[in-house]
């Protein structure tokens, strides 16, 4: 069966640090993934997605990127964190057009 | 550009009895797919049903149903006999069958809350 997996569950960092959220699939191939940021109380903001190895379409400007440099990882990262960065990350994958399945999610606060 | 807006942020019912979650939703599309996703405390996001827009029956699982009006755009969450384990954020999600990259385009969400 399908898994995804995502880490870290929680991250506290320093503003002006730098950031990586991974996420890793198992059980599919070539899934399209994607990274979701959702603020506190408030709706699923789709940041990247990926249809490929090294393809990556970001879906807002921000001071976040992402890259795939493997079928089944998806990376999240930053140079330099924000305070606006914080929120909770979700990482999901789909196949062709059925429901996209989803990580734990990662609770990031920036301090 | 595909919207979806959910207008209910919150909404309150009593055990056992049943609640309806709003959905609307903008497309120029005819085929598309609907999802209403569950978010408990925990944040997992939990798929609960889904609607292909081709088909004019209406989905159920068990104790949750959609009314699909594709002609008002309007896709409702009924959930009857509602249980604590209910409560949560719910969350309506529009998938285009056009766009390769399969997106979920989420609404805003609603809580519900469950009165004992």
């Amino acid at each position: 069966s399908q898994t995804i997996h995502q880490w870290p569950a929680t991250l506290v960092q320093p503003v002006g640090s730098p950031l990586s959220l991974e996420c890793t699939v198992e059980g599919t191939s070539n899934p399209n993934l994607y990274w979701y940021r959702q603020a506190a109380g408030r709706g699923l903001q789709l940041l990247f997605y990926s249809v490929g190895i090294g393809q990556i379409s970001s879906e807002v400007p921000q001071n976040l990127s992402a890259s795939r440099p493997q079928d089944r990882q998806f990376i999240l990262s930053s140079k330099k964190l924000l305070l606006s960065d914080s929120g909770f990350y979700l990482c999901a994958w789909s196949v062709m057009a059925t429901e996209a399945f989803f990580g734990q999610g990662t609770r990031l606060t920036v301090v | 550009a595909q919207t979806v807006t959910q207008s209910q942020p919150e909404m309150s019912v009593q055990e056992a009895e049943t609640v309806t979650l709003s959905c609307t939703y903008d497309t120029s599309e005819s085929d598309y797919y609907l999802f209403w996703y569950k978010q408990p405390p925990s944040r997992q996001m939990i798929l609960v049903i889904r609607q292909e827009a081709y088909k004019q029956q209406n989905a159920t699982e068990n104790r949750f149903s959609v009314n699909f009006q594709k002609a008002a755009k309007s896709f409702s969450l009924k959930i009857s006999d509602s249980q604590l384990g209910d409560a949560a954020m719910y969350f309506c999600a529009y998938r285009s069958i056009m766009d390769s990259s399969y997106k979920l385009i989420f609404g805003s969400g609603t809580r519900l809350l469950v009165r004992p």
